[in-house]
């Protein structure tokens, strides 16, 4: 059974740089026909698509977050992560860690979720 | 960029009751579109995938459809463990976007 867990800061500084890390088990980050993503979801409100990145490296990213995102993969951990830089009050979200499927381009297994809060 | 509509945004209903939940994009899309359960504090639950799709271990009370750009989830007998709010998803062009929600509650 695979299971994700994130992990990282609750707290950042605004125009500092959000980053979590996303540590994957039951299951090798390896496996083809998978995608490994990251969403956001603000207080009270849906859900956002920051980007996802393939266990070879390749990445795609909201437009809308492009400038300031980054996903990377350590398949040797089992693990990928998010940068989000210049962070403002704005960015302050839950953030999950979620593995897609190509079989129906959605996102079939989740993390708990990690709040991040931007403040100073 | 293709933006989804959910009607309604929200709904109050009993026990037993059958509910539709519809998903409108804002031009065409293809069937690569998911529905989501989510419960205060907890992560979304994949329920339905590729538009009419059952994730597995999701209870077959759950159903999805597709007319046009239109897509709907039915739940046949709501069940208190249904109380939640649901959304719609879906790809287009490498981006993929989320409805806004329905959120269903007791009456």
């Amino acid at each position: 059974q695979v299971q994700l867990q994130e992990s990282g800061p609750g707290l950042v500084r605004p125009s500092q740089t959000l980053s979590l890390t996303c540590s994957v088990s039951g299951g090798s980050i390896s496996s083809g026909g998978y995608f490994w993503s990251w969403i956001s979801q603000y207080p009270g409100k849906g859900l956002e698509w920051i980007g996802y990145i393939y266990h070879s490296g390749s990445t795609y990213y909201n437009p809308s977050l492009k400038s300031r995102v980054t996903i990377s993969v350590d398949t040797s951990k089992n693990q990928f992560s998010v940068r989000l830089s210049s962070v403002t009050a704005a960015d302050t979200a839950v953030y999950y860690c979620a593995r897609g499927h190509k079989l129906g381009w959605t996102f079939d297994i989740w993390g708990q979720g990690t709040m991040v809060t931007v403040s100073s | 960029d293709i933006h989804l509509t959910q009607s309604p945004s929200f709904l109050s209903a009993s026990v037993g009751d059958r509910v539709t939940i519809t998903c409108r994009a804002s031009q065409g899309i293809s069937s690569y579109l998911a529905w989501f359960q989510q419960k205060p504090g907890k992560a979304p639950k994949l329920l339905i995938y590729a538009a009419s799709t059952l994730q597995s271990g999701v209870p077959s009370r759950f159903s999805g459809s597709r007319s046009g750009t239109e897509f709907t989830l039915t739940i046949s007998s709501l069940q208190p463990e249904d109380f939640a709010t649901y959304y719609c998803q879906q790809l287009n062009s490498y981006l993929f976007t989320f409805g806004p929600g329905t959120k269903v509650d007791i009456k």
